[in-house]
């Protein structure tokens, strides 16, 4: 893989659904992977930062998971809601820059 | 905590003109801050690493001459668009990069060149 990839593009869900999404990246030189949610019209806010291998991180009903032997990461979310309505963007750090993903349109329809 | 501002928010410009755009860390200083710009469905691709006190980087590709970027100081970054045109036309979104090699963003300026 050489750039960063995220699937789907969009989704759609039902509130309450649970719902997942992935981002792939180059496993060389790896040194952080950071997910954010963008809302429209907002900055992206940080959800999570990993470095490690078998990272788990969780904040609320989020939660990520990284593998940096194999290049992916995988974002979780428990029980949408219609304010989990956002566009998720993964970016690889290697050194102090970042290289994005398109992004994962979400939409929890109520 | 880390919040960015970036201004203004959406411009409208003649071709021909020139843009100044905005990026402030408004609670933490900034040694380094990034420009970034996004065309439709793509990705943030990194245009530009602006360094308080040094001379900014530029990626590949990207006119050094044509997206002006400058660190005042250590709240503050700027980019120029010179000589805008239609081609430019793009949603331009700036981070200011915190302590722990994070980055925290500012909501973006879309810009439209007539």
């Amino acid at each position: 893989i050489l750039n960063v990839e995220q699937s789907p593009q969009s989704l759609h869900v039902q509130e309450g659904d649970s719902t997942n999404f992935t981002c792939s990246f180059p496993s060389s030189n790896f040194y952080a992977l950071h997910w954010y949610r963008w809302e429209t019209a907002k900055s992206p806010e940080a959800l999570f930062v990993m470095t490690l291998n078998g990272d788990e991180k969780k904040k609320g009903r989020i939660s990520a998971t990284l593998n940096t032997k194999e290049g992916y990461s995988y974002l979780y979310i428990k029980g949408s809601q219609p304010e989990d309505s956002a566009t998720y963007l993964c970016a690889h750090q290697k050194s102090n820059q970042f290289y994005f993903g398109t992004g994962t349109s979400l939409t929890v329809i109520p | 905590g880390a919040v960015v501002s970036q201004h203004p928010s959406w411009v409208i410009c003649k071709s021909g003109t020139s843009v100044k755009i905005e990026c402030r860390s408004l609670d933490f200083q900034a040694t380094t801050m990034f420009w970034y710009r996004q065309f439709p469905k793509q990705s943030l691709m990194l245009m530009a690493t602006s360094n308080e006190g040094s001379k900014a980087t530029y990626e590949q590709g990207v006119e050094k001459d044509k997206f002006l970027v400058n660190h005042a100081s250590l709240t503050l970054s700027t980019l120029t668009v010179t000589s805008a045109h239609p081609e430019d036309s793009s949603f331009y979104i700036c981070s200011a990069e915190g302590t722990d090699f994070s980055q925290y963003f500012g909501p973006g300026t879309r810009l439209t060149v007539l």
